[in-house]
């Protein structure tokens, strides 16, 4: 267990959807990373916030925001879904933005349909 | 920018045989290095990682990796495979980027241990 936590599991939605998912970082983990995985893409970085403040930029869509709140839990919102948005969302979290050594939760699985 | 190789996307190895997993960067900065390991339906683990100093890396699970500057490689290895070690394998890179880590991760390689 690595202690970084994502709900829900899974999650079945329709095309033109919006979907929220979260994530609690390990306790003491200031810094949170969300990554996409699918398929075709592998991994993906999508998104850094640290002590609630947007850190850093990957592959994420005009589509998808995210935010991370004082208590320091994040969530991930997708909206507009289509098709090729069905993925494996990860959180991963660390202690500082320059260290990465993170850790990761067991992922949202996402289908859209 | 920086981007990462995983040349081979499928490895199959007989248990107890030795193993080597393959990566290689590119950077124009110095970087940081990882290899992360997925076993199903599970979230990503470091193995081990390279910060600085000696270029032999030892992780967890008995693997170790070698930084090699010259050839920009990183290569997993372990000199006895178990079943259990079947999973994904990722290598990462990460160079720091106005205080922030920049992270790409390769495309995996599957690890199939065959009994």
């Amino acid at each position: 267990d690595s202690g970084v936590t994502q709900t829900p599991k899974h999650l079945i939605t329709a095309t033109g959807q919006r979907v929220t998912l979260r994530c609690s970082p390990r306790s003491g983990d200031l810094s949170v990373y969300w990554y996409q995985q699918s398929l075709d893409q592998g991994l993906q970085f999508l998104i850094q916030y640290y002590n609630g403040e947007e850190r850093a930029k990957g592959n994420i869509l005009e589509r998808f925001s995210a935010q991370q709140f004082p208590d320091l839990h994040s969530e991930l919102n997708l909206s507009s879904l289509e098709l090729g948005d069905s993925a494996l969302y990860f959180c991963a979290s660390s202690d500082s933005p320059q260290a990465f050594e993170a850790f990761f939760g067991q992922g949202t699985r996402l289908t859209v349909v | 920018a920086q981007s990462v190789t995983q040349l081979d996307s499928q490895v199959p190895v007989f248990e107890e045989a030795p193993v080597e997993l393959r990566c290689n960067y590119s950077s124009s900065v110095s970087v940081y290095l990882f290899w992360y390991v997925q076993y199903p339906n599970q979230g990503l683990q470091l193995l081990l990682k390279y910060l600085s100093g000696s270029t032999l890396v030892k992780g967890i699970n008995g693997f170790e990796a070698e930084f090699n500057k010259s050839q920009t490689s990183f290569h997993l290895r372990k000199p006895s495979v178990h079943i259990s070690d079947t999973a994904e394998y990722f290598c990462a890179v990460t160079r720091r980027s106005g205080g922030y880590q920049k992270v790409t991760f390769g495309t995996g390689t599957k690890l199939q241990v065959i009994p």
